[in-house]
C-alpha cells in the first residue's frame, strides 16, 4: 500500500508570514508528484506537476521542490495571505500500469488577517 | 475548453437506499475518470477509476459501484446506502497520469 504523507496537518499563520509544509512519498518507482490547492467549497485546483528530482515549481507566491531520492516535496508560500487559505494535496503517481493519483490528507492552512 | 459537471450537489438519503451519482465531461475525448470521496476528518481516498467505456477498477471493497456507460459519462451507484457512505464526492477526469481536473462535489448525507 502507498502511503503518502503531509505535514503538518493543519497550520495557523498570520497574513505576511511566509511558511511551508512537506509531503512525503515513496522514493522508488516514481513517475510524478501532484499539489493541489482545496478552498472550502470549491473542487481541488491544479497547481504544480513535478517529475524530475530537483524540480522546482513557482505560481506567484507560491513555489514547490521536489527530492526523488529521498521522497519528499516542500510548498512554500511566501508572504501568505488570507485568501491563500486553503487545504493543501499532495499526490503521488508511480510508474506502472495503474492511471491513478494516491492522495495525502493535505495540510491545511489558515492566514489571519 | 473541457468542463465536468456532476449532481446533484447535495443529496440526503435514509440507510438502505439506492445511490446514483452522475459525472460528465464536455470538451475532451477518451478521458481517464475518477470517483473520490472524502469522509469527514478523512483525507480523499480514490473509489473507481475507468480509462474507457465499459472498463472500471475498484480501489476499495465496498457497497458502491461505477460505471461508464459513454465515453464521457461515469455514474457511481450504490444498491443500499450506508451510514459509513456520507461524505463528499468528486469526480475528476485526466488524460493518460496527467493532471486530474475535479468536478464541483457531491456532499452525500445517509441518515
Amino acid at each position: 500500500i502507498l502511503n503518502v504523507e503531509q505535514s503538518p496537518q493543519s497550520l495557523h499563520v498570520q497574513e505576511g508570514d511566509s511558511t511551508n509544509f512537506t509531503c512525503s512519498f515513496p522514493s522508488s518507482n516514481f513517475y510524478a508528484l501532484h499539489w493541489y490547492r482545496w478552498e472550502t467549497a470549491k473542487s481541488p485546483e491544479a497547481l504544480f506537476v513535478m517529475t524530475l528530482n530537483g524540480d522546482e515549481k513557482k505560481k506567484g507566491r507560491i513555489s514547490a521542490t521536489l527530492n526523488t531520492k529521498e521522497g519528499y516535496s516542500y510548498l512554500y508560500i511566501k508572504g501568505s495571505q488570507p485568501e491563500d487559505s486553503a487545504t493543501y494535496l499532495c499526490a503521488f503517481k508511480g510508474v506502472g500500469g495503474s492511471e491513478k493519483l494516491v492522495f495525502g490528507k493535505g495540510t491545511k492552512l489558515t492566514v489571519n488577517p | 475548453s473541457q468542463t465536468i459537471h456532476q449532481w446533484p450537489a447535495t443529496l440526503v438519503q435514509p440507510v438502505g437506499s439506492p445511490l446514483s451519482l452522475e459525472c460528465t465531461v464536455e470538451g475532451t475525448s477518451n478521458p481517464n475518470l475518477y470517483w473520490y470521496r472524502q469522509a469527514a476528518g478523512r483525507g480523499l481516498q480514490l473509489l473507481f477509476y475507468s480509462v474507457g467505456i465499459g472498463q472500471i477498477s475498484s480501489e476499495v471493497p465496498q457497497n458502491l459501484s461505477a460505471s461508464r456507460p459513454q465515453d464521457r459519462q461515469f455514474i457511481l451507484s450504490s444498491k443500499k446506502l450506508l451510514l459509513s457512505d456520507s461524505g463528499f464526492y468528486l469526480c475528476a477526469w485526466g488524460l493518460l497520469a496527467d493532471t486530474q481536473y475535479f468536478g464541483p462535489g457531491t456532499r452525500l448525507t445517509v441518515l
